[in-house]
């Protein structure tokens, strides 16, 4: 089994829909982190959360909420889903004091129609 | 602003060597990173450098020039199986990672 588990995997919706997606993890680790990936660009961090009272904003938070359950549990919601936030979106889990590697679920693909 | 650029796209042959550059500009350095992330899957970790000089894993290795804000990951003995985008990050001095769009390395017989 995986140690960073995302569901779903693939989702299919409509504008103005509300989408969560989920993220567990069994490595043990403080930080969790949203990215989302668009064809030609980078890895962009969505929102972050360093332990289960901390919760930040990345560089593209507009449009997006998240919810630390428990340290291991991470999810991002879509409020109200627009084309625009069709993407690839990966959760990943990092442990503290540690060189910052990342280690990443499998990723949710999400087509927003 | 920060910026980290790679080359779009890299051909190469099987066997063969291939060099991916990284040039950097970012506020602070605080350690470079390199993943390979295939077609639809998820990055995973290849390589960290935080000091100057060569980081060598197997059929990998990373290098790093700090004053020159430049990286590149040397893959020897190419395999079909390398075909796959390599992205470099940085780690800033808020330690936020700052991500390249990747290089797409396409392996041919």
């Amino acid at each position: 089994d995986a140690d960073v588990t995302q569901t779903p995997r693939n989702r299919i919706t409509k504008t103005g829909k509300r989408i969560m997606l989920e993220c567990s993890q069994t490595k043990g680790h403080d930080r969790m982190y949203w990215y989302r990936q668009d064809p030609g660009l980078g890895l962009r961090l969505i929102y972050y959360s360093f332990d289960v009272k901390d919760i930040n904003k990345g560089e593209i938070s507009d449009g997006y909420s998240v919810s630390r359950q428990a340290q291991a549990k991470f999810s991002l919601s879509l409020e109200s889903a627009i084309p625009n936030q069709t993407a690839l979106y990966f959760c990943a889990t990092s442990g503290a004091g540690d060189t910052g590697e990342l280690f990443f679920g499998e990723g949710s693909r999400l087509t927003v129609l | 602003g920060q910026n980290i650029d790679q080359p779009t796209e890299m051909t190469a042959t099987e066997g063969a060597i291939v060099q991916i550059n990284c040039t950097y500009q970012t506020s602070g350095f605080n350690g470079l990173f390199w993943y390979q992330q295939h077609a639809g899957e998820a990055p995973t970790f290849l390589s960290y450098n935080v000091l100057d000089g060569l980081e060598e894993k197997g059929r990998f290795s990373s290098f790093l020039s700090r004053s020159k804000g430049y990286s590149y990951l040397l893959l020897k003995e190419l395999q079909m199986k390398d075909s796959a985008s390599y992205l470099c990050a940085v780690t800033d001095s808020n330690y936020q990672l700052i991500w390249g769009a990747g290089t797409k390395l396409i392996i041919k017989p």
